[in-house]
């Protein structure tokens, strides 16, 4: 059974570029939520997709978008990159309605910003 | 009102003793509490939890302490062995945005051999 999939691991933009991320969640489960993890920092919560809808966001500014398929995987997308994008951005899924509360997250992918 | 508190940021402990990390939170809405561990190059991985309305969870050598009229609760990690070198986050969330994890900050905890 994959666990959440992340591609690709390492990426390095320049200021201004713009770029994706993609994740394939757990098998089972139909929500996706996107972290932001600088480095020596716990992680950030970005947003939450789940039914190919936006249902939570965190304070992140209008660059960063995304999407969710109907086979539920995501994409993140960041546009207009500053040198404070860099970091760890970290997919996690979970299975909407679950009790346990508990993510699944993946190992992320490190983005680079010159 | 969404913020967590963790300390200490790093931890050296020898091995066989016991590690002990502490957190602190504001929202009393929150209802779940999380422990996240962390190994280099890796996401996540949720190490144990507790809701609010008990005080202690123990799995293993891992003890959930929750105290919540003081709105704090503590990781005690006994027995620390090598292995569990890794930075740990105490998180917080709430049953209704249950992916809208508040983490800390994270401790980056060193196990002396």
């Amino acid at each position: 059974d994959a666990g959440v999939t992340q591609s690709p691991t390492h990426l390095i933009k320049t200021r201004g570029q713009q770029v994706t991320l993609r994740c394939s969640p757990k098998s089972g489960h139909d929500t996706v939520s996107w972290y932001q993890q600088a480095l020596g920092q716990g992680p950030q919560f970005i947003f939450q997709y789940y039914e190919e809808e936006e249902r939570q966001r965190g304070n992140f500014p209008d660059r960063f978008s995304g999407h969710q398929f109907p086979n539920y995987s995501s994409e993140l997308n960041v546009n207009a990159l500053l040198l404070g994008d860099s970091a760890l951005y970290l997919c996690a899924s979970s299975q909407q309605g679950a009790m346990t509360g508990e993510l699944f997250f993946g190992e992320g992918s490190r983005l680079t910003v010159l | 009102q969404q913020q967590v508190k963790q300390s200490p940021q790093s931890l050296i402990v020898q091995k066989g003793g016991i590690s002990i990390i502490n957190c602190a939170y504001e929202n009393t809405a929150f209802d779940y509490f999380p422990w996240y561990q962390q190994f280099p190059g890796k996401g996540p991985a949720l190490l144990i939890a507790i809701r609010p309305d008990v005080s202690e969870k123990k799995e293993g050598r891992f003890t959930i302490s929750f105290n919540k009229s003081a709105k704090q609760f503590s990781l005690h990690i006994m027995d620390s062995q090598p292995g569990d070198s890794a930075t740990y986050f105490c998180a917080a969330q709430t049953h209704s945005s249950a992916s809208k994890i508040i983490f800390g900050s994270g401790t980056r905890l060193s196990i002396r051999p």
